[in-house]
């Protein structure tokens, strides 16, 4: 599937940087999504945005800030991570999104493989 | 919060070898969805099941939503080294419309 594009691939970052994943949806769709995948966890939900509006933030540190700026653009700002916020970040997005009925299907991105240093 | 417990967690089979996983929560399920993830790339969708007792085929891969709407099944036939890979199920349940993971099948083809 490559309706779902990210950038970078992968980062490096010290602890003091500021950086940006970026995500981009060629599919039409209404909501979009930032997963974390850590080695040996589920993935884990971040934040979502239906029609450009934050619905969902999992407890997520504010050192990670998402922007939607459109519903086929969404951004992930990184500033001062921490050595455990290492991981693929995912992004995904789907039809309908919060407002849509269960049988909303989610298509992924490749993800970004993110090393805090 | 939700959580899906996929079993098993890692398999090595040989090639040619049938391969079955499950995934069970204690809550009923509306939708099961299958995914697949190989290294360095995002999770892609394989199966998707609406209706309780609905088994549906992509090729060598055969998912089933389960009658009592608490678990799937997905079953790879005859498997080549290209199905390497880590599976995962999701869904969704009826308490909303965020999607859950389980924590993924590693499975491993010797050739």
């Amino acid at each position: 599937e490559t309706g779902v594009t990210q950038t970078p691939r992968h980062l490096v970052m010290g602890m003091t940087n500021k950086k940006s994943l970026k995500c981009e949806q060629h599919l039409g769709h209404n909501a979009m999504y930032w997963y974390k995948q850590s080695a040996k966890k589920p993935l884990e939900l971040m934040f979502v945005y239906s029609l450009e509006e934050r619905v969902e933030n999992n407890s997520v540190p504010s050192r990670f800030s998402p922007e939607c700026p459109n519903s086929s653009h969404l951004f992930l700002h990184l500033h001062t991570l921490q050595p455990e916020d290492s991981a693929l970040y995912l992004c995904a997005s789907s039809q309908d999104g919060i407002r849509g009925f269960s049988t909303d299907t989610q298509y992924f991105g490749p993800g970004t493989r993110l090393t805090v240093l | 919060g939700q959580q899906l417990n996929q079993s098993p967690q890692s398999m090595f089979i040989q090639e040619g070898e049938d391969v079955s996983m499950n995934c069970t929560s204690s809550s009923i399920f509306n939708t099961w969805l299958w995914y697949k993830q190989e290294p360095g790339e995002g999770p892609v969708l394989l199966i998707a099941l609406y209706k309780a007792g609905e088994l549906t085929s992509n090729g060598r891969l055969t998912a089933q939503f389960g009658i009592t709407r608490k678990d799937s099944f997905l079953n790879i036939s005859a498997s080549i080294p290209s199905d390497v890979g880590i599976y995962f199920c999701a869904g969704y349940n009826n308490a909303g419309n965020m999607l859950t993971f389980g924590g993924g099948t590693r499975l491993m083809v010797k050739p």
